[in-house]
């Protein structure tokens, strides 16, 4: 049973426009999550996060907001970019994040920005 | 740049036979660990290290063992490799303010 979902594999924006990234948890128990960005034979890039605290956190293009009644977490980029262009992966963990390093993750979206 | 070096980076090994991966790390985080990346499951935590000589399992911990003997090298080990451990191996720790994992670059690995 996925306690964390991306339910769109894939995602096709124009450049310059809004992309929004979706993803659903299950688990009441998580308390903080996590965006990442995969370039193909690379690891995964850290790109923003958000505790159960809050539901909004910004950086830069980077938005992600929290909806946690709804048990859902969405990632906006503006402008999109087409460097941007890569597989996102949604993770949420228990005990407010990484010492104990147990991230569960999405299985990914892969975004594609055209110029 | 979290200064995680992992090798090999790429590897072909023969079913039974045993694998190590090494991970190192420049900046003495307490937190290490192995994830494993296969099409349709994202990543999924094998092992983790909480210090020197401690360890504890993930997710998927079968058929792998890890040690780390100092605080900068944490080894993943398959002590008799088979077809379904063919994947992306990555490597991360905690870094940052301390609720973020950090990946490595990964080692792919291919058992035959």
């Amino acid at each position: 049973d996925q306690q964390v979902k991306q339910n769109s594999p894939s995602l096709s924006v124009q450049e310059g426009r809004i992309s929004i990234l979706n993803c659903d948890y299950t688990n009441s128990m998580f308390d903080y999550f996590l965006w990442y960005k995969k370039y193909p034979a690379e690891g995964p890039t850290f790109l923003i996060s958000i505790s159960s605290i809050k539901d909004k956190n910004e950086d830069g293009r980077f938005t992600v907001f929290l909806n946690k009644s709804a048990k859902h977490l969405s990632l906006h980029i503006v402008p999109s970019q087409p460097g941007d262009s890569a597989v996102y992966f949604c993770a949420a963990s228990v005990n407010y994040g990484g010492s104990q390093g147990n991230l569960i993750f999405g299985k990914g979206t892969k975004l594609s920005v055209k110029p | 740049d979290a200064g995680i070096t992992q090798s090999p980076r790429h590897k072909v090994t023969e079913t039974g036979t045993p694998v190590t991966l090494r991970c190192h790390q420049t900046e003495n985080h307490r937190y290490m660990y192995w994830y494993r990346q296969d099409p349709g499951h994202g990543l999924r935590l094998i092992h983790y290290s909480y210090g020197v000589k401690d360890t504890d399992k993930g997710e998927v911990s079968d058929g792998y063992s890890v040690s780390r003997s100092k605080t900068e090298d944490f080894l993943l080990t398959l002590e008799s490799a088979t077809s379904s451990q063919t994947s992306v191996y990555f490597c991360a720790i905690t870094g940052g303010s301390g609720n973020t994992i950090y990946f490595g670059e990964g080692s792919w690995l291919t058992v035959v």
